[in-house]
Order: C-alpha cells, then sequence, then structure tokens
C-alpha cells in the first residue's frame, strides 16, 4: 500500500524557515517523481514544486522560487521541502503527492499524503 | 497564465447525475484530471487523462473532454460523494505549469 506520510509543520514566525518531510512506503521511491502542493484554509489547491525521481531535476511556482528549496534522500525514501523568508501568504496545508512517472513533466498525483499545517505568524 | 474556471457548487438529489465543468481555453487539446476532497482530508484521483478512473474509483465517476470545456460526471449520486472536486491540466507557459481549477462543491441533496 502507497503511503505518504508528512511532518514537519508548526507555527513559524514571518520571516522564519521551516523543513518539511514526506516519509514514502509501499513503493519504489526512486522511481517516481515527488511533488508538493499548498492549500490555504478554506481556498483551493496551489501548486508548490516538483522534482524528477533521481532529483536531478526541480521545479518551483514562481511565488515560492528562490525561498523554497525541494529535495529528496532516495536511501530514506523521504522527500523534503525547505521553506525560508515565509510570508502569511505560505500558510497552508502542505501535501506532498506523487507523480505517475520519474519525470513531473505533464501529469498529474496519483497518491496525496495527509497533510502538514504551516502557519506563519508573528 | 492559464485559468480553469469551475462553477462554485452544485447540488444533486441521490441518485441523480452531478456534473462538473471546468472551462479553459482549448483545453480540449490538455489532459485533464480530477480530483475529490472531502472535508479533512487530502484529494484523491478519481480521473485521468480525461476519462481514466484509477483502481478502486467506482464506474459511477467518468470523464470528458472537448473545445473548452471538460465534465466530470458522477452517476447513480450517493452521500459519500459529497465532496469539493478540482480539474488540474499542465500547462507550461504557466506559472504554476501544474494548473488547478477553482473547485466545486457538490451537495447532495
Amino acid at each position: 500500500e502507497v503511503q505518504l506520510v508528512e511532518s514537519g509543520g508548526g507555527l513559524v514566525q514571518p520571516g522564519g524557515s521551516l523543513r518539511l518531510s514526506c516519509a514514502a512506503s509501499g513503493f519504489t521511491f526512486s522511481s517516481y517523481a515527488m511533488h508538493w502542493v499548498r492549500q490555504a484554509p478554506g481556498k483551493g489547491l496551489e501548486y508548490v514544486s516538483a522534482i524528477s525521481s533521481n532529483g536531478g531535476s526541480t521545479y518551483y511556482a514562481n511565488s515560492v522560487k528562490g525561498r523554497f528549496t525541494i529535495s529528496r534522500d532516495n536511501s530514506k525514501n523521504t522527500l523534503y521541502l525547505q521553506m525560508g523568508s515565509l510570508r502569511a501568504e505560505d500558510m497552508a496545508v502542505y501535501y506532498c503527492a506523487r507523480d505517475p512517472t520519474g519525470d513531473y513533466a505533464d501529469n498529474y498525483f496519483d497518491y496525496w499524503g495527509q497533510g502538514t499545517l504551516v502557519t506563519v505568524s508573528s | 497564465s492559464y485559468v480553469l474556471t469551475q462553477p462554485p457548487s452544485v447540488s444533486v438529489a441521490p441518485g441523480q447525475t452531478a456534473r462538473i465543468t471546468c472551462g479553459g481555453n482549448n483545453i480540449g487539446s490538455k489532459s485533464v484530471h480530477w480530483y475529490q476532497q472531502k472535508p479533512g482530508q487530502a484529494p484523491v484521483l478519481v480521473v485521468y487523462d480525461d476519462s481514466d478512473r484509477p483502481s478502486g474509483i467506482p464506474e459511477r465517476f467518468s470523464g470528458s473532454n472537448s473545445g473548452n470545456t471538460a465534465t466530470l460526471t458522477i452517476s447513480r449520486v450517493e452521500a459519500g460523494d459529497e465532496a469539493d472536486y478540482y480539474c488540474q491540466v499542465w500547462d507550461s507557459s504557466s506559472d504554476h505549469h501544474y494548473v488547478f481549477g477553482t473547485g466545486t462543491k457538490v451537495t447532495v441533496l
């Protein structure tokens, strides 16, 4: 059974940093691209970032480019999102999601984690 | 930037058919995917590549895509289908590349 379990969310002050993790199990993690998608309270889904299966290629939405860094450790079956210079508008539930292929382009998200809440407030 | 427009809400009686539209410029030339999200839960993929269903998704869920509109159809609606539904496409010219629709709340009367 495919499982994605996010962790690392919490309360952070504006301008602060936070690292999210997504532990994967039930599939060969190193064969799949992975994504982060977020959802502000009461709002719709917003795409954040992607990484290819081998970690060699990454993509960021303009809204987080230069502030967030996506990475993965295939030996630990874990996806990360390092978030910096956090703003109030970054407050959201962050979901990790699996791509059905090793390349993150032009696909969809076949499995999602349960999400982790990031609250940005002073 | 590519925009996907969905009706904010759709109401349907149990046993009837719900149709959720997703409008976008020439969306028929793209692959459209649909997600169901129940309150407090993560999204679940219900239709991919316009009309394919993942394993475990009932046949009551179907999709179509042509011209400027994609449609998710839920036949024989059940109380458990009450949720938010989002369409999604890939558009390399958009800021987010992966574009989500605005979302539709399906209410079962």
